[in-house]
């Protein structure tokens, strides 16, 4: 009965790679968000959606695309991976206009 | 830029001792929220404070806001050694949705 989900834990891959992460809630909200978390433990808000539709994407490189099949999975596409993406990634889930957000348990991605 | 910047960046502490970690922020807000991150584990909300509110408790959390110096402090009183994570301060202010997050407090309990 988690209440957001993250897959996979850990992503080893090369430079240049696509690769997708996925996450999903059961808490019945209706945000998601994507949080990355560099190695020096500084997160920082990517992206957020709210019933489909992107409402903040702060600059992050086009790259990185989130896509939202429906408003319990935000999944988070990344392109031609670089060594810089390497870092933690949260999702996270709130109802639109609360101010507390759920966390998955993050993705370690390493670009090799 | 950073919205918060906690301080100290790492606290060593006795179990049973009380830690206070500070955080600064500098834009107006609405509420200002901590959270906790274990070892290798995702975040946890631990208390919300209100931008008209200078104090809330939650078992042992202790938390104050001082709007007027953008500041913020999280006391956890009778440390325990599971208190052992990172402790990290998050606004939401100005209408975004997204959380702000401070670089955090690491915080180690000494048995």
């Amino acid at each position: 009965d988690t209440a957001v989900s993250q897959t996979p834990k850990y992503l080893v891959t090369q430079m240049g790679n696509d690769k997708s992460i996925k996450c999903e809630q059961n808490l019945g909200h209706d945000t998601m968000y994507w949080y990355k978390q560099d190695s020096k433990k500084f997160l920082k808000i990517m992206f957020s959606y709210n019933n489909k539709e992107l409402i903040i994407n702060e600059t992050v490189p086009n790259r990185f695309s989130p896509k939202s099949p429906d408003k319990a999975h935000l999944n988070l596409h990344i392109n031609s991976l670089e060594l810089g993406d390497s870092a933690v990634y949260f999702c996270a889930s709130s109802l639109r206009g609360a101010e507390t957000q759920y966390f998955g348990p993050g993705t370690r991605l390493l670009v090799l | 830029s950073q919205q918060g910047e906690e301080d100290p960046q790492a606290l060593s502490i006795q179990e049973g001792e009380n830690a206070t970690m500070n955080c600064s922020y500098k834009t107006s807000i609405n509420n200002l929220q901590w959270y906790r991150q274990n070892s290798g584990r995702g975040l946890v909300h631990l208390i919300l404070i209100r931008s008209n509110e200078r104090e809330k408790h939650s078992g042992r959390l202790r938390v104050t806001l001082d709007t007027s110096k953008k500041s913020s402090s999280l006391l956890i009183t009778a440390s325990r050694a599971a208190d052992t994570a990172s402790y990290f301060c998050a606004t939401v202010g100005g209408g975004a949705d997204g959380l702000t997050f401070g670089k955090g407090t690491h915080l180690i309990i000494q048995p």
